[in-house]
């Protein structure tokens, strides 16, 4: 199986910091990498897809970017609204896989 | 609007089986395939299968099957997930997920997820 590993596992940022999240992939898995949020109590919601692509009604201060092993998830801006906890997912090869998860939060 | 609706809370003991079911309008039921996925409790996310509801097609993780089945209802647009031979660590919220695509094979991300089923298992 592939192995995802996300770091931080942990953050806390102010309002208004940028804020980067990296998911590194056992082995290359191309652009097939998605980014989840997903909030106390809730399902988790597709942010990114593909690596790069805002899902529809997505803010624009949510990015990813990266292709091979190396992800990276940025929130541009901050906002209370953002405190979660965040997951990237590979589907380059089943089983899919998720990051053990990096949780957001205010300082 | 789209809405995936999943069964109650579950208390099994181990050794049981559970049944959770999803539920799902707003939208044709067989044009897209569903994931299931669970969440121990505290921990991360681990997919445990799709299912096609056109054919019935199934495509299980390795570590579930045999002890996994995914079955539908299309007169009802309901997807199930069975477990069996429960043990204390299949504890865990279920969640059921639509995958986005409606091309006829999965793309495997998730645009619309249940509210998830805690099942709790547990002598």
């Amino acid at each position: 199986d592939i192995q995802m590993t996300q770091s931080p596992s942990s953050l806390s940022a102010s309002v208004g910091d940028r804020v980067t999240i990296t998911c590194q992939a056992s082995q290359d898995i191309s652009n097939y990498l998605n980014w989840y949020q997903q909030k106390p109590g809730k399902a988790p919601k597709l942010l990114i897809y593909d690596a790069s692509n805002l899902e529809t009604g997505v803010p624009s201060r949510f990015s990813g970017s990266g292709s091979g092993t190396d992800f990276t998830f940025t929130i541009s801006s901050l906002q209370p609204e953002d405190i979660a906890t965040y997951y990237c997912q590979q589907y380059d090869n089943p089983p899919l896989t998720f990051g053990g998860g990096t949780k957001v939060e205010i300082k | 609007q789209v809405q995936l609706v999943q069964s109650g809370a579950e208390v099994k003991k181990p050794g049981a089986s559970v049944k959770v079911s999803c539920k799902a309008s707003g939208y044709t039921f067989t044009g897209y395939y569903m994931h299931w996925v669970r969440q121990a409790p505290g921990q991360g996310l681990e997919w445990m299968g799709w299912i096609n509801p056109n054919s019935g097609g199934t495509n299980y993780a390795q570590k579930f099957q045999g002890r996994v089945t995914m079955t539908r209802d299309t007169s009802i647009s309901t997807a199930y997930m069975e477990l069996s031979r429960l043990r204390s660590d299949d504890t865990a919220v279920y969640y059921c997920a639509r995958d986005s695509s409606s091309w006829g094979s999965p793309i495997y991300y998730f645009d619309y997820w249940g509210q998830g089923t805690l099942v709790t298992v547990s002598s």
